[in-house]
């Protein structure tokens, strides 16, 4: 059984250029969690799809967006990229159960390096 | 905005000896989650407490959700080289958004 898969592991890009990260949860799983996790910090929440939704959203720029397939798995958009957007970028994948308490797997995230 | 602090931030220990991370949030929390992330590794899943003054035990691991759902710990018995890395818990105050701590980063001394 594939846990979290997340697509491509490093990734560098120029300032104001855009990204697309990739995300499929395991299996079973059909919702989808964003973190941005800075060096030396917790992971910070972006937001969260299910149904092919956005049901929440962190504090985060608009320029930050995502999508849901039918299939569950997620994409991760970045546009105008800021040296500041430079980060581990976690896809974390939860079965729904009852009550809202999320088990959260995570993947093994991709770098993003800004130049 | 909910804050949410883990002391202490970095804790170094003689194997054999006992670790104890504490986790505070600004607010009354659903539920909590306790996660171990490795040196160039992803977060873990250990735990997940959602019962006010809930105790929940992994061999040596043993975690409390404190009365008041603002507080929790964990604590490590007896810590080997394994052990090391960075631990977060992560709580929710009744929304999908999780809230992760600052993370108390363990090193084990042989």
């Amino acid at each position: 059984d594939a846990g979290v898969t997340q697509s491509p592991t490093h990734l560098i890009k120029t300032r104001g250029q855009q990204v697309t990260l990739r995300c499929s949860p395991k299996s079973g799983h059909d919702t989808v969690s964003w973190y941005q996790q800075a060096l030396g910090q917790g992971p910070q929440f972006i937001f969260q799809y299910y149904e092919e939704e956005e049901r929440q959203r962190g504090n985060f720029p608009d320029r930050f967006s995502g999508h849901q397939f039918p299939n569950y798995s997620s994409e991760l958009n970045v546009n105008a990229l800021l040296l500041g957007d430079s980060a581990l970028y976690l896809c974390a994948s939860s079965p729904m159960l009852s009550g809202g308490a999320l088990t959260q797997y995570f993947g093994p995230g991709t770098r993003l390096t800004v130049t | 905005g909910q804050q949410v602090m883990q002391i202490p931030q970095y804790q170094h220990v003689q194997e054999g000896e006992d670790f104890t991370t504490y986790c505070n949030s600004s607010t009354t929390l659903s539920n909590i989650q306790w996660y171990k992330q490795r040196p160039g590794g992803h977060p873990v899943f250990l735990i997940q407490l959602v019962k006010s003054g809930e105790v929940k035990k992994q061999k040596r691991l043993t975690f409390q959700f404190g009365e008041a759902k603002k507080n929790s710990s964990l604590h490590i018995t007896a810590t080997q080289t394994t052990d090391v890395g960075t631990y977060f818990c992560a709580g929710t105050s009744g929304t999908y958004k999780y809230i992760f701590g600052t993370g108390t980063r363990l090193k084990v001394l042989a």
